[in-house]
């Protein structure tokens, strides 16, 4: 049984288009996040919820948007895609202050 | 806001050779500290954490890092590496509900 899951695992797709990436954890989380992984292997936190509520929101483009329809499951959607989204986007998963973080496999986001 | 900083971009060392992989914090609270591994195409895997308690932390594949408050330091180390062990390693530092990760080192081990 996967902890977290991602799909799609790859993603190619065209300047402009708007496309989702979901999320989903089994381990009975509360807190769920998006991570982005640039070329360099540098990895930026971009949201966290808890419990369905917005928590963290660094500075990203308002194109992206996440959405938590229930604490299992996060799912970030982007608009008007540009060649700088193109990058790794990580999932993760905290059950609180005594818990490390699970991620997941990570969506491979190519832009041309 | 906290910074993590991991001095060592790129480490080449051989086989059987010891590693130390340096990380810095910048937090003035509690802080929980992890480091992970990244193999090359793969998600992160958690290396070791750092919660309370006995400051030297071991963990999976021969991996310790020690917890050095009074220097902001957590520094990653195994005595003699493998070949297996060529990755990115990241270190990260919770503070509420903030994970910050450092700039990650690659580390390459020739057979």
């Amino acid at each position: 049984d996967t902890a977290v899951s991602q799909t799609p695992k790859y993603l190619v797709t065209q300047m402009g288009n708007d496309k989702s990436i979901k999320c989903e954890q089994n381990l009975g989380h509360d807190t769920m996040y998006w991570y982005k992984q640039d070329s360099k292997k540098f990895l930026k936190i971009m949201f966290s919820y808890n419990n369905k509520e917005l928590i963290i929101n660094e500075t990203v483009p308002n194109r992206f948007s996440p959405k938590s329809p229930d604490k299992a499951h996060l799912n970030l959607h982007i608009n008007s895609l540009e060649l700088g989204d193109s990058a790794v986007y990580f999932c993760a998963s905290s059950g609180g202050d005594s818990y490390g973080y699970t991620f997941g496999s990570g969506t491979r986001l190519t832009v041309v | 806001a906290q910074s993590v900083s991991q001095h060592n971009h790129h480490v080449i060392l051989s086989e059987a050779a010891s590693l130390e992989l340096g990380c810095n914090y910048s937090y003035g609270g509690t802080v929980n500290l992890f480091w992970y591994v990244q193999y090359p195409g793969q998600h992160l895997q958690l290396l070791l954490k750092y919660f309370s308690g006995d400051p030297l932390v071991k963990g999976i594949k021969g991996f310790e890092a020690e917890f050095i408050k009074s220097k902001f330091s957590f520094n990653l180390r195994k005595p003699s590496v493998q070949w297996s062990d060529t990755a990115e390693y990241f270190c990260a530092v919770r503070a509420g509900n903030m994970l910050t990760f450092g700039g990650g080192t690659r580390l390459m081990v020739k057979p």
